[in-house]
C-alpha cells in the first residue's frame, strides 16, 4: 500500500519570504499523480497543484511550485512571497494511475502559518 | 466551478443516535467519497462510490455505512453514534484521473 509522510506537523514564515513544505511517499508504482492540497482555517480543501509522474517538468502555478525527485519520491511545495491569505493546512496526496479515485492517499498534514 | 455541498457545517449528536450526513455536487461526477479528518492523522477514507447504487469499504468503514440513490447525492450514515466518531467529516467528488472537489466538510460531536 502506498504511504504519505508529511514531517513538519506545524511550520511558519514572514509574509513575503519563501517557505518549503515537504512530502515523501513510498510506492512501487511507476505512474501515478500527485497532488498538494490547501484547506484554510473554517474553509474548504482545494487544490494547490498536481503532478504527473510520467512529467519530468517540475509543475508550477504562480507563486507556488513543486520540487519532484521520483527517485527519491520527494514532492515538496515551494511557496514564494508568502501572503497572509497561504496560512492553511497543507495536505500532499499521492493516486497511482489507472486505479481509481479509491486508491488517493494523504498525509498527516501540515499546518503553516504566515506572519506579518 | 464545481461545487459540492454538505448538509451541515456543525452536528452535535448523542450517544446511541442515527446521523446521517448528506452530501450533493452539481457537477455529474461518478466517484464520490466520504473521508474522516483528524488531527495527525490526515483524511482516512471511509467508503467510496463509483456509480449509483455502488459503493465500496475505504480503510475505516467500521460503524458507518452509505447510499448513493442518485447521483449528484452521496450519504454517509452512522448507524448507532459513538464518542469516538466525533470528527470533522469531508465529502469529495471527482471524475478519475482529476483532482478531487472537497465540501465545506461536517464536524460531528457526538456526546
Amino acid at each position: 500500500a502506498q504511504t504519505v509522510t508529511q514531517s513538519q506537523p506545524e511550520m511558519s514564515v514572514q509574509e513575503a519570504e519563501t517557505v518549503t513544505l515537504s512530502c515523501t511517499y513510498d510506492t512501487s508504482e511507476n505512474n501515478y499523480y500527485l497532488f498538494w492540497y490547501k484547506q484554510p482555517p473554517s474553509r474548504q480543501m482545494i487544490l494547490v497543484i498536481r503532478q504527473e509522474a510520467y512529467k519530468q517538468q517540475n509543475a508550477t502555478e504562480n507563486r507556488f511550485s513543486v520540487n519532484f525527485q521520483k527517485a527519491a519520491k520527494s514532492f515538496s511545495l515551494k511557496i514564494s512571497d508568502s501572503q497572509l491569505g497561504d496560512t492553511a493546512m497543507y495536505f500532499c496526496a499521492f493516486m497511482k494511475h489507472g486505479g481509481g479515485n479509491n486508491d488517493m492517499r494523504f498525509g498527516a498534514g501540515t499546518r503553516l502559518t504566515v506572519k506579518p | 466551478d464545481v461545487k459540492v455541498t454538505q448538509s451541515s457545517r456543525y452536528l452535535v449528536k448523542r450517544t446511541g443516535e442515527k446521523v446521517f450526513l448528506e452530501c450533493v455536487q452539481d457537477m455529474d461526477h461518478e466517484n464520490m467519497f466520504w473521508y474522516r479528518q483528524d488531527p495527525g492523522l490526515g483524511l482516512r477514507l471511509i467508503y467510496f462510490s463509483y456509480d449509483v447504487k455502488m459503493k465500496e469499504k475505504g480503510d475505516i468503514p467500521e460503524g458507518y455505512s452509505v447510499s448513493r440513490e442518485k447521483k449528484e447525492r452521496f450519504s454517509l450514515i452512522l448507524e448507532s453514534a459513538s464518542t469516538n466518531q466525533t470528527s470533522m467529516y469531508l465529502c469529495a467528488s471527482t471524475d478519475y484521473p482529476n483532482e478531487q472537489y472537497f465540501g465545506p466538510g461536517t464536524r460531528l460531536t457526538v456526546t
